[in-house]
């Protein structure tokens, strides 16, 4: 059982439809992290958020916004996307942000696999 | 930018065959952790290196890192069909929090 949970696991919508991915943890952890990941390819990160506040985002799209309403919650929202955004989606988190090299471990959850027609 | 190399894509081996993966960068790693995703699940944590020639063991699973602290390996002894997935070493980026994973290798297991 992963300590990371996310809904729902899948989610299948059209291209003008607005939705959102939830992510919930309760390891007290305060970094927060969005990833998406492609068949056969490793994670792609998209947004860490810090305390709730943002600190990376990889140049995503504006129809991938992000929202951290607490320390346990992540939410993704999405709105008009295109039909190579469909993928698996994952969130995770860890203990703290780390910083000049040092890592973290992170914890992922089970994903929302995304398909848009 | 900064990358991971990780070798090889794929690997199929017999059940009980040893089974290596290896990760190298450019640029030396202040640390390197490895993560396993199984078929239709999350990446899971497998351990973090930090030390220069680092060896740490976890049952079957041998995990080293390099002198030079710019390469690192996985070796599993003894193949079961529950090693079955796919390895990734990940590495820190420019900014806090950030992994650069490697490609991965998908290691599948004949029973």
């Amino acid at each position: 059982d992963t300590e990371v949970t996310q809904t729902p696991k899948h989610l299948v919508m059209g291209m003008t439809n607005k939705k959102s991915l939830k992510c919930e943890q309760h390891m007290g952890h305060r970094a927060m992290y969005w990833y998406k990941q492609k068949a056969k390819k490793p994670p792609e990160l998209m947004f860490v958020y810090s305390y709730e506040k943002l600190s990376i985002n990889e140049s995503v799209p504006s129809r991938f916004s992000p929202e951290c309403p607490n320390s346990s919650l992540l939410n993704l929202h999405l709105h008009a996307l295109q039909p190579e955004d469909s993928a698996l989606y994952l969130c995770a988190s860890s203990q703290r942000l780390g910083g000049n090299g040092d890592l973290a471990p992170q914890h992922f959850g089970d994903g929302t696999r995304l398909s848009i027609l | 930018g900064q990358q991971v190399m990780q070798i090889p894509q794929y690997q199929h081996v017999q059940e009980g065959e040893d089974f290596t993966t290896y990760c190298n960068s450019s640029t030396t790693l202040s640390n390197i952790q490895w993560y396993k995703q199984r078929p239709g699940g999350h990446p899971v944590f497998l351990i973090q290196l930090v030390k220069s020639g680092e060896v740490k063991k976890q049952k079957r699973l041998t995990f080293q890192f390099g002198e030079a602290k710019k390469n690192s390996s996985l070796h599993i002894t003894a193949t079961q069909t529950t090693d079955v997935g796919t390895y990734f070493c990940a590495g820190p980026g420019n900014q806090g929090g950030k992994l650069i994973f490697g490609q991965g290798t998908e290691l599948s297991v004949k029973p």
